[in-house]
C-alpha cells in the first residue's frame, strides 16, 4: 500500500524559508523510474507542480519558482524534503507531495504565510 | 511551459446525464518515447486530488467505468457517461510529457 504524508510548519512569516518533508511508504526511491514531487494549491485555485526528484537524483523545478526551490531525498529514510526561500503571503497554499506519476498523493497541508 | 486549457470552467449536469470536459495543450503531448502522458484528476470538496485516467485513456484501479478519456496530440476529453451525485467536484487535466508538468485550470462539475 502506497502512502505519502507531508509535514512541516503550518505558519511561516514573510521572507522566511519553508521546509517541508514528505514521508512515504509502499515504494522505494531507489527503484528505476520512480520519483516524488511537490504540488501546491492556493485556496480556491488550481494545482501547480513545484518540483520533482527522481530515483537517480535528477531534479526538476517549476520555471517560475526555480530560484527559490530546492528538493532533496533521503532514500534510507523514505523522505523527500522541499525548501522554498523568501516566502510571501501569495505562497499561502495547500502543499501536497505525490508519487511522480501522480497516482498517489498525500493528504496535503495548508501553509499560511503571515506576519 | 505547456499551457493546458480546460473548458468549460463550470459544468452543471442533471443526475444520470452525460458530461464532457475538454482539455487542450499548447503543444503536442506525444513524448519522445511515443507515449502521451495526459492524466485526469478528480478533486472532491476538501479532499486531495485523485487520479482517474492516465496516458489519455487508462482508468486507474477502482475508477468506475462511467469515466472515460480520449484524444491525441493536443486535444483531449474526459467523459462521464451518467453523472452521479458523488461525481461533484473539480476536474483537472495534467500533462506529464514535458517538464515543467502543468495542470489545466479546472472544471467544476455540479448537479443542476
Amino acid at each position: 500500500q502506497v502512502t505519502l504524508k507531508e509535514s512541516g510548519p503550518t505558519l511561516v512569516k514573510p521572507t522566511q524559508t519553508l521546509t517541508l518533508t514528505c514521508s512515504f511508504s509502499g515504494f522505494s526511491l531507489s527503484t528505476s523510474g520512480v520519483g516524488v514531487g511537490w504540488i501546491r494549491q492556493p485556496p480556491g485555485k488550481a494545482l501547480e507542480w513545484l518540483a520533482l526528484i527522481y530515483w537517480d537524483d535528477d531534479k526538476r523545478y517549476s520555471s517560475s519558482l526555480k530560484s527559490r526551490l530546492s528538493i532533496s531525498k533521503d532514500t534510507s529514510k523514505n523522505q523527500v524534503v522541499l525548501t522554498m526561500t523568501n516566502m510571501d503571503p501569495v505562497d499561502t497554499a495547500t502543499y501536497y507531495c505525490a508519487h511522480s506519476a501522480a497516482g498517489y498523493w498525500g493528504q496535503g497541508m495548508l501553509v499560511t504565510v503571515s506576519s | 511551459d505547456v499551457v493546458m486549457t480546460q473548458s468549460p470552467l463550470s459544468l452543471p449536469v442533471t443526475l444520470g446525464q452525460p458530461a464532457s470536459i475538454s482539455c487542450r495543450s499548447s503543444q503536442s503531448l506525444v513524448h519522445s518515447d511515443g507515449n502521451t502522458y495526459l492524466n485526469w484528476f478528480q478533486q472532491r470538496p476538501g479532499q486531495s486530488p485523485r487520479r482517474l485516467i492516465y496516458m489519455v485513456s487508462n482508468r486507474d484501479s477502482g475508477v468506475p467505468d462511467r469515466f472515460s478519456g480520449s484524444g491525441s496530440g493536443t486535444d483531449f476529453t474526459l467523459k462521464i457517461s451518467r453523472v452521479e451525485a458523488e461525481d461533484v467536484g473539480v476536474y483537472y487535466c495534467m500533462q506529464g510529457s514535458l517538464w515543467p508538468l502543468t495542470f489545466g485550470g479546472g472544471t467544476k462539475v455540479e448537479i443542476k
